[in-house]
């Protein structure tokens, strides 16, 4: 009964270093979009994934990759980390008959 | 665009004491608006989906009502328990998919 799992927690980087945030969802959904959420400026949607196989870019993908692995995992990479990329990161999946999102616990990023 | 302005950013009461947040809105083909609640370190949790004008959700001390325009969340006799941050979400279809774009958000505090 997991739900939406997010991995790791909490991250320090360095400036121009590398990451995967990993995200794996136990209900089925077809639908599994990545948000940031900054202070005062709510959740804003980076890369989303209606299907397996397939991904589009949200409000703010610049600097982000994603892929959609299976129909469970998706996961968002920061090829080379800047200090604006610093925030708390959450992977949601979608029921598809409500279109309630399902959100992991959030992973912390902070790079220096 | 989608836009979701959610009022007011904050909001301080009294245990007991019942007032609304507001979620005004606007949206080209809505597909349901959603409020989350989301406590300090954790994902956001739904509530409620309400799909049409005029319809009207409730649990517990929570009720939420949707016009063409806007949505607001009644809360009744608030406990100090019902301290969180309380996001609106709008869903709208594009292109088969379903983006859903969330409002900043109101930070509430009960007191006791």
């Amino acid at each position: 009964n997991a739900g939406v799992t997010q991995t790791p927690k909490f991250q320090v980087l360095k400036t121009g270093q590398s990451m995967t945030l990993q995200c794996a969802q136990d209900m089925n959904h077809n639908s599994m979009y990545w948000y940031r959420q900054d202070p005062g400026m709510g959740l804003r949607l980076i890369y989303y994934s209606a299907s397996e196989g397939t991904t589009d870019k949200g409000e703010v993908p610049n600097g982000y990759n994603v892929s959609r692995l299976n129909k469970r995992e998706f996961s968002l990479r920061l090829e080379s980390a800047a200090p604006s990329q610093t925030s708390v990161y959450f992977c949601a999946s979608r029921k598809r008959d409500t279109g309630e999102l399902f959100f992991g616990e959030g992973s912390r990023l902070t790079v220096l | 665009e989608d836009q979701v302005t959610q009022s007011p950013e904050a909001l301080r009461l009294q245990e007991g004491e019942s007032s609304s947040l507001n979620c005004s809105y606007t949206v080209s083909g809505l597909r349901g608006l959603f409020w989350y609640r989301q406590d300090p370190g954790k994902g956001p949790e739904f509530l409620f989906t309400l799909y049409s004008a005029g319809e009207e959700k409730e649990k517990e001390r929570l009720k939420a009502t949707l016009t063409k325009k806007e949505s607001f969340l009644h809360i009744t006799a608030p406990k100090p328990e019902d301290s969180a941050t309380y996001l609106c979400a709008v869903q709208a279809a594009s292109g088969g998919s379903y983006i859903p774009t969330f409002g900043r958000g109101t930070s509430l505090i009960v007191h006791p």
